[in-house]
């Protein structure tokens, strides 16, 4: 069964406005990271965040996490066209050697 | 750049064949993981090696499904007696030991139809 949660399924947007998609998790992790999913492609890595860590930003992106609420959120600012993807969170639990993900959420950026 | 490869792209067979899925990971990456994703859903773990050794396997590995990773490079995934529920996209992924600090490197799948 899947630990990360995202939040919402499906998110539909302008182009030039932010997207902000959420993930709640279940137990305690080392880290969690965010993937991006192109229709059809494999997953690609966009940014790690460790426990210890509250924020961290990689150019228009900013991911947040909440420990104490066992959530993490993803802000895609300025969005794009290409943008348009599925979003996953992923989650490495204490003591495991995978790392679990989510359901996604599906983002369409409309020009 | 060489990232993550997978063999063939897609795959359909008839119910009650045997298949197999070919795997090329980044060459310096011990690591090497099997996912499989249905349409609308998160990738589900399947198991993972490090090295030439198979150190975890998801109780969704039925008898039915076996990996290897010969010498710790490349990994093959066979499925044995395939059924409709076998269909899915099967992702292959690899890392650097230590490595949950460290991203996966996902290649582009494997789409099995079995009809």
């Amino acid at each position: 069964s899947q630990q990360g949660e995202e939040d919402p399924q499906a998110l539909s947007i302008q182009e030039g406005e932010n997207a902000t998609m959420n993930c709640s998790y279940k137990t305690s992790i080392n880290n969690l990271q965010w993937y991006r999913q192109n229709s059809g492609r494999g997953l690609v890595h966009l940014i790690l965040i460790r426990s210890n860590e509250r924020e961290k930003h990689s150019g228009r992106l900013r991911v947040t996490l909440d420990t104490s609420k066992k959530s993490s959120s993803l802000l895609i600012t300025a969005s794009r066209a290409a943008d348009t993807a599925s979003y996953f969170c992923a989650t490495d639990a204490k003591g495991a050697q995978k790392l679990v993900f989510g359901q996604g959420t599906r983002l369409t950026i409309n020009p | 750049d060489t990232g993550v490869s997978q063999d063939p792209r897609h795959k359909i067979t008839k119910r009650g064949q045997n298949v197999t899925f070919r795997c090329d990971p980044i060459s310096e990456h011990n690591r090497l993981y099997w996912y499989r994703q249905t349409l609308g859903q998160g990738p589900e773990f399947l198991t993972y090696f490090q090295n030439e050794a198979q150190l975890e396997k998801s109780r969704l590995l039925s008898d039915r499904f076996s990996a290897e990773r010969p010498k710790g490079s490349f990994s093959t995934l066979e499925i044995q007696r395939t059924e409709q529920g076998d269909s899915a996209m099967y992702l292959c992924a690899s890392s650097l030991v230590g490595g949950m600090h460290s991203p996966l490197h996902f290649g582009n799948g494997t789409r099995l139809t079995v009809t």
